[in-house]
């Protein structure tokens, strides 16, 4: 069966200091990845996604970017966090010819 | 621009009572429309919908799409406390990519 990890769970960060999160996927290939925010009670907005090692599109301008160096891991990085960089990171991958993504445990983020 | 819209973004109601979700897409590309549960964490996957009229029930659960009108609702019957979350749906754009509503947060009371 295929499990999807990310880390950390939670991460406090001082404005200015950088980012990576992690996310890894096991039990298949080749998956699409994706990556996701949710502000405090409210739905999710898409960041990143990728098809493939090295292929990633991005859906906002931030100051934010992600990696694919892996098959099966996507990292989320960002070299100067902002206040507004807040919020719940979820990952979720994909079988590339389905429709159905299922999410990882999420990371909290808090940026002071 | 490619937008789904919940409704209503809170409800209350009382243990036992049947309430009814809704939502309304308009995507490029739409492929199938998607509902998730989302307590504490990781939204875990309830339906996924792609031929209108077609109902899918999961125990009190229930979905129907219309792809005519361009909505879909998610039913829950006798409902219990452990149903409290938030129900998020989504709808599913050229296959690769999911646009998300902003959610209907539902409280049960007992």
């Amino acid at each position: 069966s295929q499990t999807i990890h990310q880390w950390p769970a939670t991460l406090v960060q001082p404005v200015g200091s950088p980012l990576s999160l992690e996310c890894t996927v096991e039990g298949t290939s080749n998956p699409n990845l994706y990556w996701y925010r949710q502000a405090a009670g409210r739905g999710l907005q898409l960041l990143f996604y990728s098809v493939g090692i090295g292929q990633i599109s991005s859906e906002v301008p931030q100051n934010l970017s992600a990696s694919r160096p892996q098959d099966r891991q996507f990292i989320l990085s960002s070299k100067k966090l902002l206040l507004s960089d807040s919020g719940f990171y979820l990952c979720a991958w994909q079988r590339a010819t389905y429709n159905e993504q299922f999410f990882g445990p999420g990371t909290r983020l808090t940026v002071l | 621009e490619d937008k789904v819209v919940q409704s209503p973004l809170s409800l209350v109601v009382h243990e036992g009572d049947t309430v009814t979700l809704n939502c309304s897409y308009e995507v490029t590309n739409f492929r199938s429309l998607l509902w998730y549960k989302q307590e504490k964490k990781a939204p875990t996957f309830l339906f996924m919908l792609t031929s209108s009229g077609i109902e899918k029930k999961s125990g009190r659960l229930s979905s129907i799409l219309d792809k005519k009108e361009l909505f879909s609702i998610l039913n829950i019957t006798a409902t219990q406390t452990g149903d409290s979350a938030i129900y998020l749906c989504a709808a599913n754009q050229g296959a690769q990519k999911l646009v998300f509503g902003q959610g209907t947060r539902l409280t049960i009371n007992p």
